[in-house]
């Protein structure tokens, strides 16, 4: 159990262009999904907590209206990357929690990444 | 808000040896650590963690140990493997509200034969 996945797994797009990913939890629901970013040999930065039913929580620094989430079901959140720009590459790993009956805090399970190439 | 340092950066063992990562955490209240491993374009996978109401937990090779006063836990890997070459994270919940994760920044870690 506790798998999360995540479509495409890459993406080459031009600059300017708007790219959306995807990211599923299959055998569970999750009310809320988070989005890292990753650069090349750096480590995983929060960008924004995707809640299902509400607005996306942004961590500082991180732009909305340049990033948005939308969390429409129970077990689906999208990242749309607007107007990207060659800044904008890295890779893109969502993650959803899952408590297990023996558990009082979420563990979170991540995707695969999507690595975001803008040309 | 949580800010977790993680040493070392890199870590080189001979096969056989054990490895050990550290970490410190600055949020008292923080009170789950997860460790992740990380191998090159793939997703983080959880290979072990602790909650704060134990000081250590153990899963064959792999142990963590925690110290809550002092704030900071530890990864240990004993017998290294070259299969155990990757890139490990350290984590601490973001905020007692939800459970998004601070990271480490990494430490690769590289074990030959």
């Amino acid at each position: 159990g506790a798998v999360v996945s995540q479509h495409p797994s890459r993406v080459i797009c031009k600059s300017g262009t708007s790219v959306k990913i995807e990211c599923r939890s299959l055998d569970f629901q999750a009310t809320t999904m988070f989005w890292y970013r990753q650069f090349p040999k750096q480590s995983l930065m929060l960008m924004a907590t995707s809640n299902e039913g509400s607005k996306a929580t942004y961590e500082q620094g991180v732009e909305k209206d340049k990033f948005l989430i939308n969390h429409a079901s129970l077990t689906l959140s999208t990242l749309t990357v607007t107007s990207a720009h060659p800044e904008d590459s890295s890779f893109y790993i969502c993650s959803a929690p899952f408590s297990s009956v023996s558990s009082s805090t979420d563990t979170q399970y991540f995707g695969p990444g999507t690595r975001l190439t803008v040309l | 808000g949580e800010n977790v340092e993680q040493h070392p950066s890199t870590l080189s063992v001979q096969e056989g040896d054990s490895a050990v990562i550290k970490c410190t955490y600055s949020d008292s209240a923080s009170n789950y650590f997860p460790w992740y491993k990380q191998e090159l374009g793939k997703r983080p996978q959880l290979i072990i963690d602790i909650r704060s109401n134990v000081g250590e937990k153990k899963d064959q090779r792999i142990a963590v140990t925690l110290n809550k006063t002092a704030k900071h836990f530890s990864l240990h890997i004993t017998e290294t493997q070259p299969e155990d070459s990757a890139v490990y994270f350290c984590a601490a919940i973001l905020n007692q509200a939800g459970t998004a994760l601070i990271f480490g920044k990494g430490t690769t870690l590289s074990v030959s034969s």
